[in-house]
């Protein structure tokens, strides 16, 4: 079965501090991926896709960057973060098995910005 | 753009009773998918039930059923026999070919001992 691991779990920074979050997922191939963001009391964000190695598409314009250096691991990256930025992060795969609309999601990680 | 709204910011429900969950959506697309995601208080997203646009008949999964109303845009959730597990927001969400979803506002729901 797949399982779709982050971490840290937790991760309090300084403003202008760099970040580096990281998403890896078991038992697929070649999965779509994506990193969600989701405010205090907040729907979901959607902030990369990835459809392969080194293919990232970004739906908002801010300081995040993505990167996808191996075919099941997403990495999401600031070279120096704001307060803005504080939130909770989630990544998920979809794209494979009989409904591969569907998207799973991992346990998310939590950003405080201080 | 495709847009989703839960009008219900928050709900509440007695144990073993039956509770019903809104949602709209706006798109001029055809082909497209539905789905409730329920975030409990650990936060990990959990697919409750996916719906097809093209299908007619309402998706089921044990407790959970849907109510889906494609030419009003509606897709309600109804949990039946709830339980204090169901107790977590849930989101309502949209999506069309290249598997972007939307998410709606979310509604908190609450079952009551």
């Amino acid at each position: 079965s797949q399982t779709i691991h982050q971490w840290p779990a937790t991760l309090v920074q300084p403003v202008g501090s760099p970040l580096s979050l990281e998403c890896t997922v078991e038992g697929t191939s070649n999965p779509n991926l994506y990193w969600y963001r989701q405010a205090a009391g907040r729907g979901l964000q959607l902030l990369f896709y990835s459809v392969g190695i080194g293919q990232i598409s970004s739906e908002v314009p801010q300081n995040l960057s993505a990167s996808r250096p191996q075919d099941r691991q997403f990495i999401l990256s600031s070279k120096k973060l704001l307060l803005s930025d504080s939130g909770f992060y989630l990544c998920a795969w979809g794209g494979q098995g009989t409904f591969s609309y569907e998207q799973y999601f991992g346990p998310g990680t939590r950003l405080t910005v201080t | 753009a495709q847009t989703v709204t839960q009008s219900q910011p928050e709900m509440s429900v007695q144990e073993a009773e039956t509770v019903t969950l809104s949602c709209t959506y706006d798109t001029s697309e055809s082909n497209y998918y539905l789905f409730w995601y329920k975030q409990p208080p650990s936060r990990q997203m959990i697919l409750v039930i996916r719906q097809e646009a093209y299908k007619q008949q309402n998706a089921t999964e044990n407790r959970f059923s849907v109510n889906f109303q494609k030419a009003a845009k509606s897709f309600s959730l109804k949990i039946s026999d709830s339980q204090l597990g169901d107790t977590a927001m849930y989101f309502c969400a949209f999506m069309t070919a290249g598997n972007m979803l939307t998410f709606g506002g979310g509604t908190r729901l609450m079952v009551k001992p």
